[in-house]
C-alpha cells in the first residue's frame, strides 16, 4: 500500500525549532518530488515547499512565508522527507501534510494523515 | 502572486449536479488539479490535469478548464460528497510556486 506518514509535531514555543518527518512506503521514494502543505485551524490549504527528486537535481523551493526559516531535505535510502522549521511563529500553527508528485505541474496524488504543530508560549 | 478564487460555499440537493468554479487570470493556460477534503481527513485528489480522474474516483466527478475559469462538476450528488473542495495550480511566476484556491464547502441539502 502506498503510504505517507508524518511525525514530529507538537507544542513548541515561539522562536524555537521543530523537525517533521515524512516516512514513505509502497513506492519508489526516490522517483518523486515531495512537498509539504499546511492548514491552519479552520483555514484552507497553503503550500510550504518541496524538494525535487535527485533526477531533477534534488533542489528545493519554498513559499515566501517560510523562506529562510524552513528547510526541506530528503534521505532516499530511508524513504524519508524532512521539514526543519526554525524561528517558529504563532502563525505557523497548522496541520502539516506531506504529499508527493512526480515533478513540477503534477498533482499531489498521495497525502499523509498530517501532524499538528502548535506554536504558543 | 497568482490568485485562485473559489466561491466559499455551494449547496445542492441529492441527485442534482454541483458545479464548483475556480477563477484565475488565464487559468485555461495552466493545468488545474482538484482535491476533496472531508472534516478531520487529509485531502484526496479527485481531478488532475483539468479533467482526468484518478483510479477509484467515481465517473460522477469531472473537470473542465477554459479562459479564466476552471470547473469541477459533480453529477448525481450524494450525501457522501459533502466536503471542502480545493483547486490548485503551479505558477512559476509567483512567490508561491504552488497555489491553492481558498476552498469551497459543498453542502448536500
Amino acid at each position: 500500500e502506498v503510504q505517507l506518514v508524518e511525525s514530529g509535531g507538537g507544542l513548541v514555543q515561539p522562536g524555537r525549532s521543530l523537525r517533521l518527518s515524512c516516512t514513505a512506503s509502497g513506492f519508489t521514494f526516490g522517483d518523486y518530488a515531495m512537498s509539504w502543505v499546511r492548514q491552519a485551524p479552520g483555514k484552507g490549504l497553503e503550500w510550504v515547499g518541496f524538494i525535487r527528486s535527485k533526477a531533477y537535481g534534488g533542489t528545493t523551493e519554498y513559499a515566501a512565508s517560510v523562506k529562510g526559516r524552513f528547510t526541506i531535505s530528503r534521505d532516499d535510502s530511508k524513504s524519508i522527507a524532512y521539514l526543519q522549521m526554525n524561528s517558529l511563529k504563532t502563525e505557523d500553527t497548522a496541520v502539516y501534510y506531506c504529499t508527493r508528485g512526480r515533478a513540477t505541474n503534477d498533482a499531489f496524488d498521495i497525502w499523509g494523515q498530517g501532524t499538528m504543530v502548535t506554536v504558543s508560549s | 502572486s497568482y490568485v485562485l478564487t473559489q466561491p466559499p460555499s455551494v449547496s445542492v440537493a441529492p441527485g442534482k449536479t454541483a458545479r464548483i468554479t475556480c477563477g484565475g487570470n488565464n487559468i485555461g493556460s495552466k493545468s488545474v488539479h482538484w482535491y476533496q477534503q472531508k472534516p478531520g481527513q487529509a485531502p484526496v485528489l479527485v481531478i488532475y490535469y483539468d479533467s482526468d480522474r484518478p483510479s477509484g474516483i467515481p465517473e460522477r466527478f469531472s473537470g473542465s478548464n477554459s479562459g479564466n475559469t476552471a470547473t469541477l462538476t459533480i453529477s448525481r450528488v450524494e450525501a457522501g460528497d459533502e466536503a471542502d473542495y480545493y483547486c490548485q495550480v503551479w505558477d512559476s511566476s509567483s512567490d508561491h510556486l504552488v497555489v491553492f484556491g481558498g476552498g469551497t464547502k459543498l453542502t448536500v441539502l
